[in-house]
């Protein structure tokens, strides 16, 4: 079974501050790993995928995310927020078997002024 | 680029009423994928479809039917919509039949239910 968990439902940070978002997942084969932003009124996007390799992904506007297998997760990190940072950010997971993602609940990110 | 439209933006129904959604990818990929998404939550795969005339059940696909005539378009049928059922259904595509591929979504139809 494929199962991904967000823990915190929303996380408040203040313009500027550093961020840290966290995903868990569970899957015993290999592991494909992404995070998708959800703008309000908007489908998602993809920010960054992890497949193979080195474990620290970049992505867009400045987030980037480390996979860890021995922790199973692959938290998403930016250093400094901006208030179009404010957003549902989605971490999802595939494996090597099969044609579909699984998503977690979502985290909703606040960015205070 | 490629662009996926999704008809119509907003839907209001009737209970019991039966309630069709169209998506339309001009990305010419392979597979589609149709999810809800409840206020708050994440997404649950309600059907996908690898190929023209393929379907796959995903986890939420009970009250549900789906089409894939034609490979650039993916309907999803409500075959009997529930009073008070409020959420948005996100229509997807990705290219190649694999769960590695990214996804590229559309902007949503949010159903109403009176």
């Amino acid at each position: 079974a494929q199962s991904v968990t967000q823990p915190d439902a929303r996380v408040t940070v203040s313009e500027g501050a550093s961020l840290q978002l966290r995903c868990k997942y569970s899957y015993s084969g290999t592991p494909y790993l992404f995070w998708y932003v959800q703008y309000p009124r908007q489908g998602l996007q993809l920010l960054l995928k992890y497949y193979s390799g080195d474990p620290v992904v970049q992505g867009v506007n400045g987030f980037e995310a480390e996979f860890s297998k021995s922790n199973s997760s692959f938290h998403l990190r930016k250093a400094s927020v901006h208030w179009s940072d404010s957003a549902v950010y989605f971490c999802a997971l595939s494996g090597d078997n099969n044609n579909r993602i699984f998503f977690g609940d979502g985290t909703q990110l606040v960015v205070k002024p | 680029g490629g662009i996926i439209t999704q008809t119509p933006k907003f839907l209001i129904g009737q209970e019991g009423q039966k309630l069709t959604l169209k998506c339309q990818q001009n990305f010419n990929h392979d597979t589609m994928y149709w999810y809800r998404q409840d206020s708050g939550k994440g997404l649950r795969l309600i059907y996908y479809s690898i190929t023209e005339n393929d379907l796959q059940k995903g986890d939420l696909s009970e009250g549900y039917d789906a089409s894939r005539e034609k490979k650039s378009s993916f309907s999803l049928t409500v075959t009997s919509a529930q009073k008070n059922e409020m959420a948005v259904f996100l229509c997807a595509s990705s290219m190649g039949q694999g769960g590695y591929a990214e996804q590229f979504f559309g902007p949503g139809t949010r159903l109403t239910v009176l």
